[in-house]
């Protein structure tokens, strides 16, 4: 079975500090990773991709990819309450038609 | 752009019925799924179609049905409701190419059966 496997949380990061999510997956084919952000009772939206080992970033976020450990992460700098949401990591291979797997999502709460 | 769409929003069923939940992109991606969100289950994929013309199972594909009846549209059916299959479900899209399997979700369906 092939799995992503994240914290289920709550993690709990005061604001403006930086929060730090974390993701593992067991299937060594997987070549592309993704982090989705999920607001209550809304749909996954798409924040971060990452194909490469090493980092990445965008604006506040930085996705960091290491390939050997099978271990993803999102970093989240200068957290602000509008982060606070549930976020989803996601594995796939190269192809097209490859299928998505999701992990279950880290709630993450940013206290004033 | 609307980016994906899906109708309904909302919708309660007996125990039995039938209905179908539709889905529509206006990205031009050749790539269209179908997931259910249960409460500490993630998201399942329960259909995907990788092109126009294609269809395959997911991960939980019993009780339903689907159609990619062009590239836009990607509907799902469930032919005889159970209250197992209450849920939210997603519709999401991805191109080909640069960003393959990068999914783009609709709002979701929140489905209860009776």
């Amino acid at each position: 079975q092939k799995e992503v496997e994240q914290n289920s949380g709550p993690l709990s990061v005061p604001e403006g500090a930086i929060a730090s999510l974390n993701c593992t997956y067991s299937d060594r084919g997987s070549q592309s990773f993704f982090w989705y952000r999920q607001y209550s009772g809304k749909s996954p939206e798409l924040i971060m991709s990452i194909y490469s080992n090493g980092d990445k970033e965008d604006g506040r976020f930085t996705a960091q990819l290491n390939k050997a450990s099978q271990y993803v992460s999102l970093l989240i700098r200068d957290s602000q309450p509008s982060d606070s949401a549930t976020y989803l990591c996601a594995g796939a291979g190269y192809s097209s038609a490859s299928k998505i797997i999701f992990g279950s999502g880290t709630r993450l709460s940013i206290r004033p | 752009n609307a980016g994906v769409t899906q109708t309904p929003k909302f919708q309660v069923l007996k125990t039995g019925q039938s209905m179908t939940l539709q889905c529509a992109q206006d990205m031009n991606h050749n790539s269209m799924y179908w997931y259910r969100q249960d409460p500490g289950m993630g998201l399942r994929l329960i259909y995907y179609s990788a092109s126009e013309g294609t269809t395959d199972k997911g991960e939980v594909p019993n009780g339903y049905n689907v159609s990619r009846l062009n590239k836009r549209e990607f509907s799902l059916r469930l032919e005889s409701a159970a209250p197992s299959q209450t849920s939210v479900y997603f519709c999401a899209s991805s191109p080909v190419g640069t960003g393959a399997n990068e999914q783009y979700f609709g709002p979701g369906t929140r489905l209860t059966v009776t």
